[in-house]
């Protein structure tokens, strides 16, 4: 079952601006996770937020976690073309040993 | 440390036929988890290993299977392969922190076609 849901699907930006992209999911987390992955490549972990967090910072990456809303965000600020990828949330399931994974958002960065 | 290697990179085989894929994780990980991803469905978790046990199991037939050595090193197999089973396989390992509070190193995949 899908936990994670990201939203949009797509967005398309100008080098420069800013991507935000965000996560809804259903049940009880400890940690949701956002992931990066390049065309058709392995995915490569950005950042992990714990249920007691309300925002982490780690570059340009932000992301926020709002526990009763059940949903996350992740802001690419200053977005390059390099930042061109699909990005992926993560939830733990039932305190298990698996991650769920949404759908993902693919970012487009244009030159 | 190198990271985590997955081999073939690429796969074409013919519906009915079985693979097995293979896994090295990030030296010291004991943990190995797999997942399937497709267009149509996401990433799907497969099943995960801790110290040559199956510790999780996602929503697959039982023609996916899977197993893990003593060197953590880990391979799937897919028996009777089907048109839909092609995908690319992920493979991930961590090393735990706290409870499930851990992060998943991926390999690149195994790029899986069924004709």
């Amino acid at each position: 079952s899908q936990q994670g849901e990201e939203d949009p699907q797509a967005l398309s930006i100008q080098e420069g601006e800013n991507a935000t992209m965000n996560c809804s999911y259903k049940t009880s987390i400890n940690n949701l996770q956002w992931y990066r992955q390049n065309s058709g490549r392995g995915l490569v972990h950005l950042i992990l937020i714990r249920s007691n967090e309300r925002e982490k910072h780690s570059g340009r990456l932000r992301v926020t976690l709002d526990t009763s809303k059940k949903s996350s965000s992740l802001l690419i600020t200053a977005s390059r073309a390099a930042d061109t990828a699909s990005y992926f949330c993560a939830t733990d399931e039932d305190y298990g040993q698996n991650f769920v994974f949404g759908p993902g958002t693919r970012l487009s960065v244009l030159p | 440390k190198a990271g985590v290697t997955q081999t073939p990179r690429y796969l074409i085989k013919t519906r009915g036929q079985q693979v097995t894929l293979s896994c090295s994780p990030i030296s010291g990980h004991r943990s190995v988890s797999w997942y399937q991803q497709t267009p149509g469905q996401g990433l799907q978790f497969l099943f995960e290993y801790f110290s040559e046990t199956q510790r999780n199991k996602g929503n697959f037939p039982g023609r996916f299977s899977g197993r893990q050595f003593s060197n953590s090193r880990s391979e799937m197999n897919v028996s009777t392969l089907e048109l839909g089973d092609s995908a690319l396989y992920l493979c991930a390992s961590s090393l735990k922190t706290s409870g499930s509070t851990y992060e998943q190193y991926f390999g690149p995949g195994t790029r899986l076609t069924v004709t």
